[in-house]
């Protein structure tokens, strides 16, 4: 069946520091992908998506691109903000949306 | 303002009492789904609907009931409780199913 690996939190920075989280993903079909972002408190909130192979989803100064050959769609950011501070899920969508556990991002100022 | 509202956002009761989580969206989606969030497991699918009566169960189904019997409003409902059903719960909603989901704020459940 479909499944997501996404890195083990906590992660902790400082401020302007570069993020990466990655996501591996396993599926039979061709998924749509996603990151969606929790900030304290609250519910689940789409952060980008990206529907096909080579596709990059971006918003906020985030970045992920659809690599169908590692099956992989790692977020980016180049200089993180504390309000960045959240849960970020990788999730795919084949006729079913799968969410990974969570990595659970601090960024110090 | 676009939203899903959820109700209670947090609930302590006790193994065996009934009890009704509501959902409710005001964009006009079709698809609704619940979920609940649990450490180290992500979000799993509880139950989802493709449209006004018509629902079929998820991932975790067991233990929990569901209805549509309006578009904008999807109960769950927890007939008899029990402790493993501790969670942090979500209700989604979108368009269509492959379309983005918009969740609710969470409901915190504990079960004594």
């Amino acid at each position: 069946g479909n499944s997501v690996t996404q890195m083990e939190g906590p992660v902790t920075l400082s401020e302007e520091a570069f993020l990466t989280i990655n996501c591996t993903y396993t599926a039979t079909g061709y998924p749509s992908l996603f990151w969606y972002v929790q900030y304290p408190g609250e519910g689940l909130q789409l952060l980008l998506k990206a529907t096909k192979a080579d596709d990059k989803g971006s918003n906020k100064g985030f970045e992920a691109t659809y690599r169908k050959e590692t099956t992989s769609f790692h977020l980016e950011k180049g200089s993180v903000q504390v309000s960045d501070s959240a849960v970020y899920f990788c999730a795919l969508d084949d006729y079913k949306l799968s969410f990974g556990a969570g990595t659970t991002v601090t960024v110090r100022a | 303002e676009a939203q899903v509202t959820q109700n209670p956002r947090y609930l302590i009761t006790v193994t065996g009492k009934k009890l009704t989580v509501t959902c409710s969206q005001n964009m006009n989606h079709e698809y609704m789904s619940w979920y609940r969030q649990d450490p180290g497991l992500g979000l799993r699918q509880i139950y989802y609907s493709m449209n006004v009566e018509v629902t079929d169960k998820g991932d975790v189904p067991e233990g929990y009931k569901v209805s549509r019997k309006e578009k904008r409003n999807f109960p769950l409902i927890l007939e008899s409780p029990s402790p493993n059903q501790t969670s942090l719960y979500f209700c989604a909603s979108s368009s269509e199913r492959e379309e983005t989901q918009y969740f609710g704020p969470g409901t915190r459940l504990l079960v004594l």
